[in-house]
């Protein structure tokens, strides 16, 4: 099973900065199975990034998804006040998914 | 849009069982139901078609988890047996985003207690 690390745990920063989200992965994902999630307070999880770098619908343009192999990047590019949640990134293995723990962005 | 709306939360006793229901209101090609603790992060439980064919558990819930599917009402249910302090959590149905190994549409969680 992979295992999913995410950095940092907590980002400190301030709105119209640009927030870089990381998401290392213990195995290479090489089926593009990488996607992103924000969570905000009591809330479930809204799908932003699947297939590495595909923008679920909705999703403004200021977020963007890179990256292959283990290592994989959430790029949110001037941060706005309603960004400041928790992001998870998750993978699909051969018949499990996987979860990272998650990095919390906050307001500086 | 497909919306799909969970049963209401719940308190169980240790060793007790609970099911939590998951209503579809469009077509979905599987469901996957998905566990947050207070405080912790996302934990996926495993994977049902709603029309029907066997569901795909996460191993740790091998033998404790059991997911049905009711067509004729659109609605999926998760039951969880054998619950101990640690199942406390808000459960999650999900639906597949088909072809992408992720989740597009949540429901809107179910709280389930575990207490003495």
């Amino acid at each position: 099973e992979i295992v999913l690390t995410q950095s940092p745990g907590t980002l400190s920063l301030s709105p119209g900065e640009r927030a870089t989200l990381s998401c290392r992965a213990s195995q290479s994902i090489n089926n593009n199975y990488l996607a992103w999630y924000q969570q905000k307070p009591g809330q479930a999880p809204r799908l932003l990034i699947y297939g590495v770098s595909s923008r679920a619908t909705g999703i403004p343009d200021r977020f963007s998804g890179s990256g292959s192999g283990t290592d994989f990047t959430l790029t949110i590019s001037r941060l706005e006040p309603e960004d400041f949640a928790v992001y998870y990134c998750q993978e699909h293995g051969s018949s499990s998914y996987t979860f990272g723990q998650g990095t919390k962005l906050e307001i500086k | 849009q497909v919306q799909l709306v969970q049963s209401g939360a719940e308190v169980k006793k240790p060793g007790a069982s609970v099911k939590v229901s998951c209503k579809a209101s469009g077509y979905t090609f599987y469901l996957h139901w998905v566990r947050q603790a207070p405080g912790q992060g996302l934990e996926w439980m495993g994977i049902i078609n709603p029309s029907g064919g066997t569901p795909t558990y996460a191993q740790r819930f091998q033998g404790r988890l059991t997911m049905t599917s009711d067509t004729s009402t659109s609605t999926v249910n998760m039951e969880l047996s054998s619950l101990r302090s640690e199942d406390t959590a808000v459960y999650y149905c999900a639906r597949d985003l088909y072809g992408s190994g992720s989740f597009d549409i949540w429901g809107q969680g179910t709280m389930v207690t575990v207490s003495s």
